[in-house]
């Protein structure tokens, strides 16, 4: 079936970089772009960005410009998130997701990766 | 950026109960308006996609209207599994936002 799966949970020091992965599997996976959203502890969802595994092309929101970087792996069936001079207010879960073309709505979410940043 | 404000923020019904969430967007995003069902410890879940669009293989008692910047999701006849955080999303134009979310809990 169609599926996201992340990788585990990360403990990093602030200052610290995190490369969050997301295996695809069940579909043509360069026929959809991957976004990724994280939710902090007590907070709402907050969308981070998207690439799309066709070109590698990538659009980052302007809070994350310049620490975020999305890529996607050799195998073309991996997409990968990594966010550098980590904080302690980027502790959340992030989440991928896989967009509909039509109208970039996510329809299947991987699992979340916790990710806490702590000293 | 594309402001998306909810409310309520909360809201407190029984099961069998009828809801309605309102969406609102500082711009126009035309019908680019998206329905997240959000529980604890789970991934978020589509519910309704281009301010309309049922997703496949959720239930007829939730619907979504609205364009422009006004927005609805409707719950009829609640259910145990529905109680959850909703947020709504606009993919009109990059970030795509979030709203803040409204929790729906056990009356």
């Amino acid at each position: 079936q169609v599926q996201l799966v992340q990788s585990g949970a990360e403990v990093k020091e602030p200052g610290a970089s995190v490369k969050v992965s997301c295996k695809a599997s069940g579909y043509t996976f360069t026929a959809y772009f991957i976004h990724w959203v994280r939710q902090a502890p007590g907070q709402g969802l907050e969308w981070i960005g998207w690439i799309n595994p066709n070109d590698g092309g990538t659009k980052y929101a302007q809070n994350f410009q310049g620490r975020v970087s999305m890529t996607i792996g050799t195998s073309m069936t991996t997409a990968y998130m990594e966010l550098s001079r980590l904080r302690p207010d980027d502790t959340a879960i992030y989440y991928c997701g896989r967009a509909i073309p039509a109208d970039q709505a996510i329809d299947i979410w991987g699992q979340g990766t916790v990710v806490n940043v702590s000293s | 950026d594309i402001e998306m404000t909810q409310s309520p923020s909360s809201l407190s019904a029984s099961v069998g109960d009828g809801v309605s969430i309102t969406c609102r967007a500082s711009q126009n995003v035309i019908k680019f308006l998206n329905w997240y069902q959000h529980k604890s410890g789970k991934a978020p879940k589509l519910l309704i996609h281009a301010a309309s669009s049922l997703q496949t293989g959720v239930p007829s008692r939730f619907g979504g209207s609205g364009s422009g910047t006004y927005f609805t999701l409707t719950i009829s006849r609640l259910q145990p599994e529905d109680f959850a955080t909703y947020y709504c999303q606009q993919t009109y134009s990059a970030p795509f936002t979030f709203g803040p979310g409204t929790k729906v809990d056990i009356k």
